[in-house]
């Protein structure tokens, strides 16, 4: 099976702008998740779906937010952009659909807002 | 911060040698998953522990479990380069969130 793919892979934006990152799960795996990773706050949780429904939603403003499709693949969107939005953005995806049990991660895309 | 804690931050050893990086976290648990991310890629996962065990082993990986004093420890033995890499654990915690640690970088030298 292919793994978790996230586009794009690369992305700079300016400050004020804002930007979709998409994330496919592995096939027949209805659970995806997503979190921020900096160098200061290091890997942060930032929300979870699973069939369509945001199950859980971390710390972070409503800057930021997510859906996810019939297909199970998701998107994430922040609004408004700010330099301190610069990170790594991982999505993973579960084939039990808990967060308790294995995740398996994309390779995440890199953002640098300007 | 909700984050566990992990030390070392950083562990510099040679091939050969056997690398330990341990894992405190907060709330109960059911689990406790060990992760290994190599140079601002994805995570990819290690292993997981029950809550109701206290060791487990996975070719050259050896995790405890202390739920008593919230920790975990991670042993990699006879390391080889290719096992330099950021190591984190994670645990749900008791909002369902998952939360990692903050990390320990290791360095493998050949």
């Amino acid at each position: 099976k292919a793994g978790v793919t996230q586009t794009p892979r690369y992305l700079i934006k300016t400050r004020g702008q804002q930007v979709t990152l998409s994330c496919s799960p592995i096939s027949g795996h209805r659970s995806v998740s997503w979190y921020q990773q900096t160098p200061g706050q290091g890997l942060q949780f930032l929300f979870e779906y699973f069939s369509e429904t945001q199950r859980n939603k971390g710390n972070f403003p409503g800057r930021f937010s997510g859906r996810q499709f019939s297909n199970s693949r998701s998107e994430m969107n922040v609004s408004t952009l700010e330099l301190g939005d610069s990170a790594l953005y991982l999505c993973a995806s579960s084939l039990v659909g808990t967060l308790q049990e294995t995740q398996y991660f994309g390779p995440g895309t890199r953002l640098l807002v300007l | 911060s909700q984050q566990g804690e992990e030390d070392p931050q950083a562990l510099s050893i040679q091939e050969g040698e056997n690398a330990t990086m341990n894992c405190s976290y907060k709330t109960s648990i059911n689990n406790l998953q060990w992760y290994r991310q190599n140079s601002g890629r994805g995570l990819v996962h290690l292993i997981l522990i029950r809550s109701n065990e206290r060791e487990k082993h996975s070719g050259r990986l050896r995790v405890t479990l202390d739920t008593s004093k919230k920790s975990s420890s991670l042993l990699i033995t006879a390391s080889r380069a290719a096992d330099t890499a950021s190591y984190f654990c994670a645990t749900v915690d008791n909002t369902d969130k998952l939360i990692f640690g903050t990390g320990t970088r290791l360095q493998v030298f050949p």
